[in-house]
């Protein structure tokens, strides 16, 4: 069976430092992969998804990064936090199409 | 560009009543619909989801949804509410582009359950 992993659970960072999230898909090749952003009362936004190894797409601009540096790693960047890069930060893969999205237990950051 | 619409943010329900959340969509072609639920600092589980075919689709946990298209609409229910249901749920909907498959999500609603 499939799992996704999603790592820390919870991250308390200082403005101005850097980020790394990591998530791993196993029991599956060639998922697409996506980083999702949840802030209170406004659902979950779209961050970054991946059809494939070193493609990743931007849906919004922003102080984050992703990359995919193996077929069922997705990783989650900032250089610099901002106090609004603050949120609960979900990772989802799915199938190549029409299909849903199985997502991990999500990282509750919270930058000081 | 497709938008869910989840008018009701929080709803509170006596245990054992009838629970109806709504969820309007808008999309161009022929949607694909689902309803996640989301317990506190946990990820997001399918309860359900509409591809095609019969229009009324049973989920886990005692849901259902029902697709009508006239109204743009899959408003999820389920008959008898248990204190267990207490979560936010959010509605989405999925399109193909780029040679990916995103998800749109509503804003979702909170569910409180009265013992």
């Amino acid at each position: 069976s499939q799992t996704i992993h999603q790592w820390p659970a919870t991250l308390v960072q200082p403005v101005g430092s850097p980020l790394s999230l990591e998530c791993t898909v196993e029991g599956t090749s060639n998922p697409n992969l996506y980083w999702y952003r949840q802030a209170a009362g406004r659902g979950l936004q779209l961050l970054f998804y991946s059809i494939g190894i070193d493609q990743i797409s931007s849906e919004v601009p922003q102080n984050l990064s992703a990359s995919r540096p193996q077929d069922r790693q997705f990783i989650l960047s900032s250089k610099k936090l901002l106090l609004s890069d603050s949120g609960f930060y979900l990772c989802a893969w799915t199938r190549t199409s029409n299909t849903e999205a199985f997502f991990g237990q999500g990282t509750r950051l919270t930058v000081v | 560009a497709q938008s869910v619409t989840q008018p009701d943010i929080h709803i509170t329900v006596s245990e054992g009543a009838s629970l109806e959340l709504r969820c309007n969509y808008s999309y161009g072609a022929t949607p694909y619909l689902f309803w996640y639920v989301q317990s506190p600092g946990q990820g997001l589980q399918l309860l359900l989801k509409y591809f095609s075919g019969d229009t009324l689709v049973q989920g886990i946990k005692g849901f259902e949804a029902e697709f009508k298209r006239s109204q743009s609409s899959f408003n999820l229910r389920k008959p008898s509410v248990h204190w267990s249901d207490a979560a936010e749920y959010f509605c989405a909907v999925a399109y193909s582009g780029a040679g990916s498959y995103q998800l749109t999500f509503g804003k979702g609603t909170k569910l409180s359950v009265i013992p």
